[in-house]
């Protein structure tokens, strides 16, 4: 069975500073997702990674994928307050995906 | 309209009653999902429809839950008998195709409230 697990669950930083969310996984994958969520509301697409190595940046936001670490990394820069949300990575199994658990960002003035 | 779309947005209704969900995909996604996302949690897959194939129900959590599609349209999601551990908002997410290198493309969802 597919774990997935993201950390930290929890993250408050203070606009500005930079970070990093784990997004670790138990078995072979090749296909990573990273979304966000705000509250009360539904699902973002923010990447899709397919490959090894793959390195995907929007905005403030950058995401890695290391299949052979089975890790994704989704790096924040200079964070701002709108980046407030959580953020959920999902790793594809079959054509189903498994979701971790999200890691919720705070970012203070 | 050109997303996912759920209905009811809202639903609450008394123990032991039965409920139906529905979801109308993105025109043309082969792929359909539906997941429970408790409150301050993450999701929890329940079903996935891929075209004709025979759906995979391994996240259903009892044999309370059923799912339906028709055709590469809309599905229905019953619970049937609710129980207060069922309150949780329902998302349903369609794609153009599973295990490809398209994202879920995620509804507003339905929250469920069990008195």
């Amino acid at each position: 069975e597919l774990k997935v697990e993201q950390n930290p669950l929890f993250l408050s930083m203070q606009e500005g500073k930079n970070y990093t969310i784990y997004c670790n996984y138990s078995t072979t994958s090749d296909r990573l997702y990273w979304y966000r969520q705000d509250p009360g509301k539904s699902l973002e697409s923010l990447f899709v990674l397919l490959s090894n190595g793959a390195v995907k940046q929007e905005g403030r936001l950058m995401a890695s994928l290391d299949t052979k670490a089975r890790l994704s990394t989704l790096h924040i820069t200079a964070a701002v307050h709108d980046l407030s949300a959580t953020y959920f990575c999902a790793v594809d199994d079959a054509g189903k995906s498994t979701f971790g658990d999200g890691t919720t960002l705070t970012v203070k003035p | 309209g050109a997303g996912v779309s759920q209905s009811p947005s809202n639903k609450v209704t008394e123990k032991g009653k039965d409920v139906e969900l529905r979801c109308d995909p993105i025109s043309g996604h082969t792929a359909l999902y539906w997941y429970r996302q408790r409150l301050g949690q993450g999701l929890e897959f329940l079903i996935y429809f891929q075209g004709n194939s025979a759906p995979d129900k391994s996240g259903l959590p009892s044999d309370r839950f059923s799912a339906e599609r028709t055709g590469e349209s809309v599905s229905t999601l019953t619970i049937q008998r609710t129980q207060q551990e069922d309150s949780a908002v329902y998302l349903c997410a369609s794609s153009l195709r599973g295990h490809s290198n398209q994202p879920q493309h995620f509804g507003d969802g339905t929250r469920l409230s069990i008195l």
